[in-house]
């Protein structure tokens, strides 16, 4: 059974810096692309960043570039997100999630993590 | 960035009859290895999303075959042959075409 599981949100200043983790199990992480979808409270959802399988190409949302940084560490298992200079408008749950298929050109998201919440409050 | 524009914002509907999507996406989503990467997500309250469909009509494993979709180029909708009870939740669109992917805000589909 796929399963993905995010940790690190909390409360943080604002300015403040979170790293996020999701560690995954039940596949090969090592052979899938992955990606962190975010969802503000009550509204809807947004595409943070993808990693490819072996790290070697990223894409990060443009309003996000310089702040938010993903990365993987495929031996552990694991994805990450690094936030810097968090501002309330980055509150939301962060989900990570994976594509159906693997090595190829994600098309869509199939399995996802129940997200952890990050709220940037003072 | 593509903008992906859901129709109806809200769906009552009453169980056991259809009901229908729209998404309007505002620049065609071909990718030019010839495939259109629009995957259509399930959000129940208080849950994860779910994959219903990708690639505009395959339907992920375990999805019950009420659920279809179809289109092209930048129309595309989902259908929903007979609502059930569980059907009861968000439902999103999403292009995967192009960085960076991009969601319709999300029709509500609620029981009358």
């Amino acid at each position: 059974e796929v399963q993905l599981v995010e940790s690190g949100g909390g409360l943080v200043q604002p300015g403040g810096s979170l790293r996020l983790s999701c560690v995954a199990s039940g596949f090969t992480f090592s052979d899938y692309w992955m990606t962190w979808v975010r969802q503000a409270p009550g509204k809807g959802l947004e595409w943070v960043a993808n990693i490819k399988y072996d790290g070697s190409e990223k894409f990060v949302v443009a309003s996000l570039k310089g702040r938010f940084t993903i990365s993987r560490d495929n031996a552990e298992r694991s994805l990450y997100l690094q936030m810097n200079s968090l501002s309330v408008e980055d509150t939301a749950v962060y989900y990570c999630a994976r594509p159906p298929h693997p090595a190829v050109r994600p098309s869509s998201l199939c399995d996802w993590g129940r997200g952890t919440l990050v709220d940037v409050s003072s | 960035e593509i903008v992906m524009t859901q129709t109806p914002l809200s769906s009552p509907v009453t169980l056991g009859q259809p009901a229908s999507i729209s998404c309007r996406s505002s620049q065609g989503l071909v990718h030019s290895d010839g495939s259109t990467y629009l995957s259509w997500l399930q959000q129940r309250p208080g849950q994860p999303p779910r994959l219903l469909l990708y690639k505009i009509s395959n339907r992920f494993s375990g999805v019950p075959d009420r659920f279809s979709g179809s289109g092209a180029g930048t129309e595309f909708t989902l259908k929903i042959s007979r609502v059930e009870a569980e059907d009861v939740g968000v439902y999103y669109c999403m292009q995967a075409t192009q960085f960076p992917w991009t969601f319709g805000q999300g029709t509500k589909v609620e029981i009358k």
